[in-house]
C-alpha cells in the first residue's frame, strides 16, 4: 500500500522568499501530482511528472523516482500563493493516493 | 477556459435520504472520477469511469453509492441512503487521457452535510 507523506505540514514564509515544499512515498508509482487547494476548497492541478522537472511560471516541480521523492519550488512567492498543496502519487490505475497537504501562508 | 462544474455546491440532507450530486465534466474528456474529502482530513479516491463503466472503486464506494453517466454530459453520484459519515466535500474530475498521461481537472466541489 502507497503512503504518501508530505514535509512540513504547514509553513508561513515572507513575501518574496523561495519555498520548496516536499513530497515522499513509499512505492512505485507511474505518475506523481502536484495539486493546490483554495481556502474555499476547490483543488487545481499544477503538475503532472513522472520523471525529471517540470516549470510554470514561478512553480517548478521536480521529481526523483529513485528516491521516491518529489519536490515543489516556488519562486518569489506572493500571498495569492496561499493555500494548501497537495501531493498525490498514482500507480497502474486511475487511482490517486493524495498526501495530507501542506498549509502555506504567505505574509505581505 | 474549459472547466469542471459541480451542482450543488452544498447540500444538508436528513440521515437515510437519498443525495444525487451532479457533476458537468469537460466536454470531450473520457475518464471521470470522484472523489471525496471528510473534514480534516485527507482526500480520498472514491471512483473512476470509463467507456461508461466503473473502471474501479474504492473500499468506501460500497452498495449505497452508485454513478452514472445518463445523458453523454452530466456524470452523477448517488448515495442511496445518507450516513452521518457521508458528510464530506465530494469532489468531481475529468480527464482527457487518463490521470497518468494527462492533466486531472477538478470541480470546486459539493459539500454534503448529514445530520
Amino acid at each position: 500500500k502507497n503512503e504518501v507523506e508530505q514535509s512540513p505540514q504547514n509553513l508561513t514564509a515572507q513575501e518574496g522568499e523561495f519555498i520548496t515544499i516536499n513530497c515522499s512515498y513509499s512505492v512505485g508509482i507511474s505518475a506523481l501530482h502536484w495539486l493546490q487547494q483554495h481556502p474555499g476548497g476547490g483543488i487545481v492541478s499544477l503538475f503532472m511528472l513522472s520523471s525529471g522537472k517540470k516549470k510554470h511560471g514561478r512553480l517548478i516541480a521536480t521529481i526523483n523516482i529513485q528516491e521516491k521523492h518529489s519536490s515543489l519550488h516556488i519562486t518569489a512567492s506572493h500571498p495569492r500563493d496561499s493555500a494548501v498543496y497537495i501531493c498525490a502519487t498514482q500507480g497502474g490505475s486511475e487511482k490517486l493516493v493524495f498526501g495530507k497537504g501542506m498549509k502555506l501562508t504567505v505574509n505581505p | 477556459e474549459p472547466e469542471v462544474t459541480q451542482t450543488p455546491s452544498h447540500q444538508v440532507t436528513q440521515m437515510g435520504q437519498e443525495v444525487i450530486l451532479r457533476c458537468v465534466p469537460i466536454s470531450n474528456h473520457l475518464y471521470f472520477y470522484w472523489y471525496r474529502q471528510i473534514l480534516g482530513q485527507k482526500v480520498e479516491f472514491l471512483v473512476s469511469f470509463y467507456n461508461n463503466e466503473i473502471s474501479e472503486k474504492s473500499e468506501i464506494f460500497d452498495d449505497q453509492f452508485s454513478v452514472e453517466r445518463p445523458d453523454g454530459s452530466n456524470f452523477t453520484l448517488k448515495i442511496r441512503s445518507t450516513k452521518l459519515e457521508d458528510s464530506a466535500m465530494y469532489f468531481c474530475a475529468s480527464s482527457g487521457s487518463g490521470a497518468n498521461t494527462g492533466e486531472l481537472f477538478f470541480g470546486e466541489g459539493s459539500r454534503l452535510t448529514v445530520l
